[in-house]
């Protein structure tokens, strides 16, 4: 088990663009988190994917929206990039809604120019 | 509103000696606390909870609800022990609040 995996792993874009985050969780997983990680601080969670629904948001923008499929997996789409949405974007897995114990991939640095 | 604290950026200690990171939270309702860790060029990944009260790696870390802290200890330290270290609290729903992490260097 590869545990959970992103990609792309780098992200050039430009502001104003869109960009999609791709999340593959642990093998048996069914929850997923997404986190954004800016530079020196601590991870901020996004919303969290259960189901393949939406059930739980931070304070981010509409701009934040995603989506899980049947297999699980799940990707994070941002719109309308702003040079602020630079970050290391995480994705978390968790055996199921409510669990304590997240599996965290490695992942996608991007960059807004 | 949920909030952690970690009041140290940087930790730099000797091989040897003890090292204690500061935690300190805020919760209306029964916390469930965890410290995670992140080595150098890895992921994130969970050191130890306070749930499950045992030592991982040497560290052990106390809920105290009175002064409402979940310090991290380590009673010698280790090289391999520099490290970027995060506490979190989560919610019943799995949304963990992380604090802004503490630097750890142990010099020889």
């Amino acid at each position: 088990d590869a545990g959970v995996t992103q990609s792309p792993t780098h992200l050039i874009k430009t502001r104003g663009q869109q960009v999609t985050l791709r999340c593959s969780p642990k093998s048996g997983h069914d929850t997923v988190s997404w986190y954004q990680q800016a530079l020196g601080q601590g991870p901020q969670f996004i919303f969290q994917y259960y189901e393949e629904e939406e059930r739980q948001r931070g304070n981010f923008p509409d701009r934040f929206s995603g989506h899980q499929f049947p297999n699980y997996s799940s990707e994070l789409n941002v719109n309308a990039l702003l040079l602020g949405d630079s970050a290391l974007y995480l994705c978390a897995s968790s055996l199921t809604q409510g669990s304590y114990e997240q599996y965290f991939g490695p992942g996608t640095r991007l960059t807004v120019t | 509103a949920q909030r952690v604290t970690q009041p140290e950026k940087l930790l730099s200690v000797f091989k040897g000696a003890p090292v204690e990171l500061k935690c300190n939270y805020s919760y209306s309702g029964s916390p469930e606390l965890f410290w995670y860790v992140q080595y150098s060029r890895q992921r994130l990944q969970l050191l130890l909870r306070h749930i499950s009260r045992e030592s991982i790696k040497g560290f052990t870390a106390d809920l105290n609800k009175g002064e409402t802290s979940f310090h991290l200890k380590k009673p010698f330290a280790q090289e391999e022990d520099s490290a970027m270290y995060y506490c979190a609290l989560s919610d019943s729903w799995g949304k963990l609040q992380f604090g802004a992490g503490t630097q750890v260097v142990v010099t020889p």
